[in-house]
């Protein structure tokens, strides 16, 4: 089945680059994506990527994804520390597939 | 609206008792989605609609668990005899259609059975 992995935290000094991996299995994977979680708020877009491409820069955000491995890295450059939150990689999957299947987050703690 | 909303936002309810929360989907997307987020089992698909009828009911954990979704818009998701381990967020997204690549998620109803 489908199953998507990430670590579960990941600590940075503000200022730094923080690099996010996550690995998923299903080959037919169609878009990937990265959400925000805030403490006590629902979940924020913050960048997606269509599986033919490799990457994918948005302002402080760059998207990696290596599809013959199956792993995907979200960096945020210049790391300050309203990005801690929780971030989450989503697959959709192809085959007519609807829902997104999500990791379990890794948690981004911010030293000053 | 501008976004998607959901009501109520927590909702403390005794073991037994039904239970319904609803989702406002972002004005003209035809696609909607449950998902519910759990300490144990991480953010899960529960169902998805495309306008009024939900073709992928795959993620309901149970029967006790039933959704619905009138005039293409609103939705309900309704849990019947809420049990202790139906305690979770309980989250909507909508999408512009099926083939949409992005899915925008609601703030979330907390539900706390106690």
């Amino acid at each position: 089945g489908e199953d998507v992995e990430q670590s579960l935290f990941l600590s940075v000094r503000e200022g730094d680059s923080s690099v996010i991996n996550c690995t998923y299995t299903d080959s037919s994977s169609t878009y990937l994506y990265w959400y925000k979680q805030e403490p006590g708020a629902g979940l924020q877009l913050l960048t997606y990527i269509f599986s033919n491409m490799d990457m994918k820069q948005d302002q402080r955000l760059t998207v990696l994804l290596n599809k013959k491995d199956k792993h995907l890295s979200l960096r945020i450059a210049d790391t300050q520390t309203g990005d801690s939150a929780i971030y989450f990689c989503a697959e959709k999957a192809g085959g007519g597939a609807d829902g997104l299947t999500f990791g379990k987050g890794t948690h981004l703690i911010i030293q000053p | 609206g501008a976004g998607v909303s959901q009501s109520p936002s927590n909702k403390v309810t005794e073991k037994g008792k039904d239970v319904e929360l609803r989702c406002d989907p972002i004005s003209g997307h035809t696609a909607l989605y449950w998902y519910r987020q759990s300490l144990g089992q991480g953010l899960e698909f529960l169902i998805y609609f495309q306008g009024n009828s939900a073709p992928d009911k795959s993620g309901l954990p149970s029967d006790r668990f039933s959704a619905e979704r009138t005039g293409g818009s609103v939705s309900t998701l309704t849990i019947q005899r809420t049990q202790q381990e139906d305690s979770a967020v309980y989250l909507c997204a909508s999408s512009f259609d099926r083939a949409g690549e992005t899915q925008y998620f609601g703030p979330g109803t907390r539900l706390l059975v106690l």
